[in-house]
C-alpha cells in the first residue's frame, strides 16, 4: 500500500521567512496530493491540493510542487505570519480522491 | 453549511464500557470517512463509506470495533467493550466525487 514520509517533524521560522514542507510517496499510482493544516483542538483543514498532471500550484502565500519523477511534493509557505503556527499534513490518493494517506505531521512555529 | 458534525466533543468512559461516536457529513457528500489521531500512530483511517456502503474496514483495529452508515446524513462508529489504548481522537470526513476532504472537529476519546 502507499506509504507517505514527511519531514521535517518540526520547523522554526522567523515572521516573514519561507518555510518548506517536503514529502515523499511510494506508490507511482498516486495522483492526489492535498495539504492540511491543523490547529490546536480542530480538525485539519484542507488548505492546498495538487493533482498528478500538474506541476505547482499557488494561492497567495502557499503554493505546492509535484515532482512525479521522484515520487515527492512540497509545500512553501511564503512571508509567514504567527497565524501560520499549526501542525502541516500531507497526504497521497491513489484511487482518485478517495483513501488518503497521510504523512506524520509538521509542526510549524512562527515567531514574531 | 454547519460543516461536518460530530459528537460528543469529548468523551470519558470506564474501560469496558461501550462508546458510541456520531458523525451527520456534509450534504450531498457522498463519501465518509472515520480517522482515528494518536501521537504516536498519526492519522489513521478506520473505515470508509461511500453512498452509505462500507467500501475498506481493513484499517478497523479490532471486532470491537464497528461502523454504520444508516443513511447519507448519519454515521456511527461504536466501540464495545473499550479499553484504554483506544484513546485517541475520532475524527469524521466526507468529500463529495471531486474534491479533498473536510473534517469534522473530532471527538476527543479517554478511557480509564
Amino acid at each position: 500500500g502507499e506509504n507517505v514520509e514527511q519531514h521535517p517533524s518540526t520547523l522554526s521560522v522567523q515572521e516573514g521567512d519561507s518555510a518548506v514542507i517536503k514529502c515523499t510517496y511510494s506508490d507511482s499510482a498516486s495522483n492526489y496530493f492535498p495539504w492540511y493544516k491543523q490547529e490546536l483542538g480542530k480538525g485539519p483543514q484542507l488548505i492546498i491540493d495538487i493533482r498528478s498532471n500538474v506541476g505547482e500550484k499557488k494561492d497567495q502565500r502557499i503554493a505546492v510542487t509535484l515532482n512525479k519523477t521522484a515520487k515527492h511534493f512540497s509545500l512553501h509557505i511564503t512571508e509567514t505570519q504567527p497565524e501560520d503556527s499549526a501542525v502541516y499534513f500531507c497526504a497521497a490518493s491513489n484511487s482518485g480522491f478517495q483513501k488518503l494517506v497521510f504523512g506524520t505531521g509538521t509542526r510549524l512555529l512562527v515567531s514574531p | 453549511d454547519a460543516g461536518v458534525i460530530q459528537s460528543p466533543r469529548h468523551e470519558v468512559t470506564e474501560m469496558g464500557q461501550e462508546v458510541t461516536l456520531r458523525c451527520k457529513p456534509i450534504s450531498g457528500h457522498n463519501s465518509l470517512f472515520w480517522y482515528r489521531q494518536t501521537m504516536m500512530r498519526g492519522l489513521e483511517l478506520l473505515i470508509y463509506f461511500n453512498n452509505n456502503v462500507p467500501i475498506d474496514d481493513s484499517g478497523m483495529p479490532e471486532d470491537r470495533f464497528s461502523a454504520k452508515m444508516p443513511n447519507a446524513s448519519f454515521s456511527t462508529l461504536k466501540i464495545q467493550p473499550s479499553e484504554p489504548r483506544d484513546s485517541a481522537v475520532y475524527f469524521c470526513a466526507s468529500s463529495p466525487l471531486d474534491y479533498g476532504y473536510t473534517f469534522g472537529s473530532g471527538t476527543r476519546l479517554t478511557v480509564v
